[in-house]
This record gives structure tokens, C-alpha cells and sequence, in this order.
């Protein structure tokens, strides 16, 4: 099984719906991030987290909210989809140093 | 702020051969660490080798290896006997000590012709 679990791997759905992306691990880290990648962008930082009471925005936080159920559980809430909110969803995880980031699979989200 | 730059958005090589991919970064700070990340069409983003900024010696990981130019803010990649599966996107990211936010470049396409 892998170490950081996405669920749904693709979803499609319409404008203006609410959508939850999840994410679980196995690592027993701490810190667990949200990226979004677009084409010819990179991975971009959304939401992160050190723990259930630490909830931090990244770079491009507006239009989603985020929930840290758990050590091992932080999902990720877009309130009201729209068109641009089209990308590639990346949960991750980290220790302490070294930093290095454990990527989950990818979502694949597409509003239409 | 830190920037990440991967100048070269597509590379070819022929199976068995070798390549280097750029990548130049830009920081004040002394305390950070690097990493290029592969991405094959499966998606999932793996991690393919890191280097210490406190370290002078070049990471090396089996095929891949590291030419770190502290300096010149250079971290480029070279992969060895180029296989097949090395096909991917590959990421150069930058990441500051202490800090929560990883800095990824646009990344760069790499085609293994056999």
C-alpha cells in the first residue's frame, strides 16, 4: 500500500459544486501539505499543516479550505468549484530535516 | 523571494547515453536544501536525489548524480546510461531551512530514445 493515499484519483464535476479531496498517510509525519500543479507552472503550495491545530495558507489559498482530522488525515474543500480550479492535486508529507517532500498519487480535478 | 529556474523545457537522449538537465535558483539564505523530483506518466512525483547546501560534495544516487555549484547557484542533474523509464518530467525544487514552502521549478521533459 502506498504511503500517502488520494482519494478520488480523477473526479469531474460542475461549476459552483462542492468537492473534498483526501488524503491519508502512513509515515507518521507530521507536517502534510497541499500543492496544485498546472501545466508549465510547477507544483504550487495551497495549504499545509504541522499538526490538527496548526493549519497554514500557502500561496494560492483562495477558493479552498482545508481540514486536519488526524495525524494522518488532512482533506482539502473546494466550497464552490470553478473552471480554473481545473489541475492535478498533490497531497504530501515531510519529517524534519531533511525536508524532502512524500507525495501522494495526484487528483486529478476537472470542473467543467 | 526564492525562484527556481529549469531554462530547458523539453531534452532528448538515446537510451545508454547521458544527460544533464539545468537548473538555477536564486537565495540569500544559506541554509537550504535541494532536490530534483522525476514525474513519469503514472504521475505520482518521486523523488530522485537531494543535496545539502552545507555540503561540498556532490550528491550521488546509482545513475543519478548531482554537479551542486554553491556559487553560482547551479544544481544540475546528470543521469548515466540513460533507460527507458527515465522518461518523465523532472523538477528542480528549492526548499529554505525551516521553512515550510518547497520551490519547484516549471520542470523539464525528458524523452529516452531507444
Amino acid at each position: 500500500d502506498a504511503d500517502v493515499t488520494q482519494t478520488p484519483r480523477n473526479r469531474i464535476t460542475k461549476t459552483g459544486k462542492r468537492i473534498m479531496l483526501e488524503c491519508s498517510q502512513t509515515k507518521g509525519h507530521d507536517r502534510m501539505y497541499w500543492y496544485r500543479q498546472d501545466p508549465g507552472l510547477g507544483l504550487r503550495l495551497i495549504y499545509y499543516s504541522f499538526d490538527v491545530k496548526d493549519i497554514n495558507k500557502g500561496e494560492i489559498s483562495d477558493g479552498y479550505s482545508v481540514s486536519r482530522q488526524a495525524q494522518a488525515k488532512f482533506s482539502l474543500s473546494l466550497e464552490s468549484a470553478i473552471p480554473n480550479q481545473t489541475a492535478l492535486y498533490f497531497c504530501a508529507t515531510s519529517d524534519f530535516r531533511p525536508w524532502e517532500l512524500f507525495f501522494g498519487e495526484g487528483s486529478r480535478l476537472t470542473v467543467l | 523571494a526564492q525562484t527556481v529556474t529549469q531554462s530547458q523545457p523539453e531534452m532528448s537522449v538515446q537510451e545508454a547515453e547521458t544527460v544533464t538537465l539545468s537548473c538555477t535558483y536564486d537565495t540569500s539564505e544559506s541554509d537550504y536544501y535541494l532536490f530534483w523530483y522525476k514525474q513519469p506518466p503514472s504521475r505520482q512525483m518521486i523523488l530522485v536525489i537531494r543535496q545539502e547546501a552545507y555540503k561540498q560534495q556532490n550528491a550521488t544516487e546509482n545513475r543519478f548524480s548531482v554537479n551542486f555549484q554553491k556559487a553560482a547557484k547551479s544544481f544540475s542533474l546528470k543521469i548515466s546510461d540513460s533507460q527507458l523509464g527515465d522518461a518523465a518530467m523532472y523538477f528542480c525544487a528549492y526548499r529554505q531551512g525551516g521553512s515550510e514552502k518547497l520551490v519547484f521549478g516549471k520542470g523539464m521533459k525528458l524523452t529516452v530514445n531507444p
